[in-house]
């Protein structure tokens, strides 16, 4: 069964804690993407890769950091810095050129 | 800056009734607009876009250059089109990144 595939569903941590949240693809995509969800903002971009070993900053990249070693996982870091982390993470990929993002399922974090 | 305005958080209508999810952008280059959808406990998914120029769901949605728009139609609405709307603007070239706007939650009543 191909997709993508974010772990955990829900995760909590305390305040000041780092945490990394899990993305997966088996549909061999090459762009990988994280965004963040919240009400009334819609979808924001942090991070963004290309390829393996490459990787941009999105739009609200501040406390956070990414890795890119393998082509089927994009892990992101939430780090201390980031002032306001509670929020729902959406991991997306596409092939090259201009085709559609497909997303996973997401992970909701709850910092407290 | 490119920038993508969906002006309406909420749309509620009867059944049957038209719909219409406004969507506006900003953007300097030639747009590549998509509209992505979130049904209730689903992934967010690919709705239409439009260099298709295909209807989906009974969906349409027109690039107007002039009017820098691309609102989201549909005559009749079903109770199963409740959702959250989210209108999307691909940059040309570089890394094709996707902004997306602040989405519209549509709620169709029976």
């Amino acid at each position: 069964d191909g997709g993508i595939t974010q772990s955990p569903k829900y995760l909590f941590r305390k305040e000041g804690q780092n945490v990394t949240l899990s993305c997966e693809q088996n549909l061999n995509h090459d762009a990988m993407y994280w965004y963040r969800q919240d009400p009334g903002q819609g979808l924001r971009l942090i991070y963004y890769s290309q390829i393996v070993n490459d990787f941009q900053k999105g739009d609200i990249a501040e406390g956070y950091s990414v890795s890119r070693e393998k082509k089927e996982s994009f892990p992101l870091t939430v780090t201390s810095a980031q002032k306001n982390p509670t929020a729902f993470y959406l991991c997306a990929s596409k092939v090259e050129g201009n085709s559609p993002l497909h997303f996973g399922n997401g992970t909701r974090l709850t910092v407290t | 800056a490119q920038r993508v305005t969906q002006p309406e958080k909420l749309l509620s209508v009867f059944k049957g009734a038209p719909v219409e999810l406004k969507c506006n952008y900003s953007y300097s280059g030639s747009p590549e607009l998509f509209w992505y959808v979130q049904y209730s406990r689903q992934r967010l998914q690919l709705l239409l876009r439009h260099i298709s120029r295909e209807s989906i769901k009974g969906f349409t949605a027109d690039l107007n250059k002039g009017e820098t728009s691309f609102h989201l139609k549909k005559p009749f609405a079903q109770e199963e089109d409740s959702a959250m709307y989210y209108c999307a603007l691909r940059e040309s070239g570089g890394y094709n990144k996707l902004i997306f706007g602040a989405g519209t939650r549509l709620a169709v009543h029976p």
